[in-house]
């Protein structure tokens, strides 16, 4: 599809658990970048992709969490041990150098 | 310590009248600025920005307003429609973009 895509788009799972959420960017976009969005809040910044370069992780709220992006193109976050906390959705976009980013329509997760 | 700030949580508006959304935003150095419209169980849709060497931008029904001595931004939409109704995001910064909490707009036909 041209757009970003994420799955699962649902995920439902006991404390304590690992989740793995996947994002495949739109084509040809060198950057990808992870959110959450709490229930009523704004979206939080979680971690930057650049082309080649080292990652931006200075949004990720705990060592549990982590990401990475193979190839240039897909990215997988995963929170290691969920916690009831972790529910939120997660969104993921991309975007072309100084070029608006495009989101996904999220995965939105929930700890049991 | 919130940078990007949408103090008005809902707004409500009648079909044909101007919505115009607010945000509030603290750190100086942002030198670029978003909003994004957004749908129940959707993403974020980009809708208009505007960079910090500009005081307007506008497409369309559209107009973004930047005022950078008061660190202000609005969002002005005319004439407004009921498919406007959504939660519309502001956001700013460069790479790493710090968003708002949102403001829930309804257009009443």
């Amino acid at each position: 599809g041209a757009g970003v895509s994420q799955s699962p788009s649902n995920k439902v799972t006991e404390k304590g658990k690992d989740v793995e959420l996947r994002c495949d960017p739109i084509s040809g976009h060198t950057a990808l970048y992870w959110y959450r969005q709490s229930l009523g809040q704004g979206l939080e910044f979680l971690i930057y992709f650049q082309g080649n370069s080292a990652p931006d992780k200075s949004g990720l709220p705990s060592d549990r969490f982590s990401a990475e992006r193979t190839g240039g193109s897909v990215s997988t976050l995963t929170i290691q041990r969920t916690q009831q906390e972790d529910s939120a959705v997660y969104l993921c976009a991309s975007s072309s150098q100084h070029q608006p980013q495009h989101f996904g329509d999220g995965t939105r997760l929930s700890i049991l | 310590d919130q940078q990007v700030k949408q103090n008005s949580p809902s707004l409500s508006v009648q079909e044909g009248r101007i919505s115009i959304l607010n945000c509030d935003y603290t750190n100086s150095m942002f030198d670029y600025f978003l909003w994004y419209k957004k749908y129940p169980a959707e993403g974020p849709t980009f809708l208009i920005s505007i960079s910090s060497i500009k005081d307007k931008n506008e497409d369309g029904r559209f107009t973004v307003f930047l005022n950078k001595s008061a660190k202000h931004l609005s969002l002005h939409i005319v004439p407004s429609q009921p498919g406007d109704s959504a939660v519309y995001f502001c956001a700013a910064g460069g790479n790493k973009l710090v968003f708002g909490a949102g403001t829930i707009l309804r257009v009443k036909s």
